[in-house]
């Protein structure tokens, strides 16, 4: 099977612009789940879907949301980018999201740098 | 809060030593607790995870032990190699029924030849 896949790997953004990323999870696997990855911050969970539902959310602002689609692919977009938001983005798939204890695949990420 | 603390922050182990990483958790519910090893530039991979119905597993050079009344989980490398160099990522689920892993702040590991 193909791996989670996340486009694009990189982008440059100014602050105040908008951006989407996308994320493509392993065949079959219905939960999705985006990290925010940074030097100081570590790995932070952003949100969890499951089934084009949104099931959990870290401590975000509202700024950063995200959707999901009847094929299980993913995106979350960022508003009013912010210099902060520079990081890496990671999304990661499972097959069914019932179980907290399911193992979670890494996508490559993507690198969002905010000017 | 939620939160998992991860010690030391690096560790620089000769080849052929042993490396142990350890990690505490504040939320007595949280029941999984995978270990991922970042390489630099690339995404983080499962090396190693434990239940916690499991106080330890082991996967040929590696190892996890997990002390649930204490709340801290350890992973431990044998004869460690110029390849495990690495940054390594503790985390645990906090919620059930959801996918919500909640990591440590990462320990970067160097093997010195």
């Amino acid at each position: 099977k193909a791996g989670v896949t996340q486009t694009p790997r990189y982008l440059i953004k100014t602050r105040g612009q908008q951006v989407t990323l996308s994320c493509s999870p392993i065949s079959g696997h219905r939960s999705v789940s985006w990290y925010q990855q940074t030097p100081g911050q570590g790995l932070q969970f952003l949100f969890e879907y499951f089934s084009e539902t949104q099931r959990n959310k870290g401590n975000f602002p509202g700024r950063f949301s995200g959707r999901q689609f009847s094929n299980s692919r993913s995106e979350m977009n960022v508003s009013t980018l912010e210099l902060g938001d520079s990081a890496l983005y990671l999304c990661a798939s499972s097959p069914w999201g019932h179980r907290s204890e399911e193992t979670q695949y890494f996508g490559p990420g993507t690198r969002l740098l905010v000017l | 809060g939620e939160n998992v603390e991860q010690h030391p922050s690096t560790l620089s182990v000769q080849e052929g030593d042993s490396a142990v990483i350890k990690c505490t958790y504040s939320d007595s519910a949280s029941n999984y607790f995978p270990w991922y090893k970042q390489e630099l530039g690339k995404r983080p991979q499962l090396i190693i995870d434990i239940r916690s119905n499991v106080g330890e597993k082991k996967d040929q050079r590696i190892a996890v032990t997990l002390n649930k009344t204490a709340k801290h989980f350890s992973l431990h490398i044998t004869e460690t190699q110029p390849e495990d160099s690495a940054v390594y990522f503790c985390a645990a689920t906090l919620i059930q029924g959801a996918q919500k892993l909640v990591f440590g702040q990462g320990t970067r590991l160097t093997i010195n030849p």
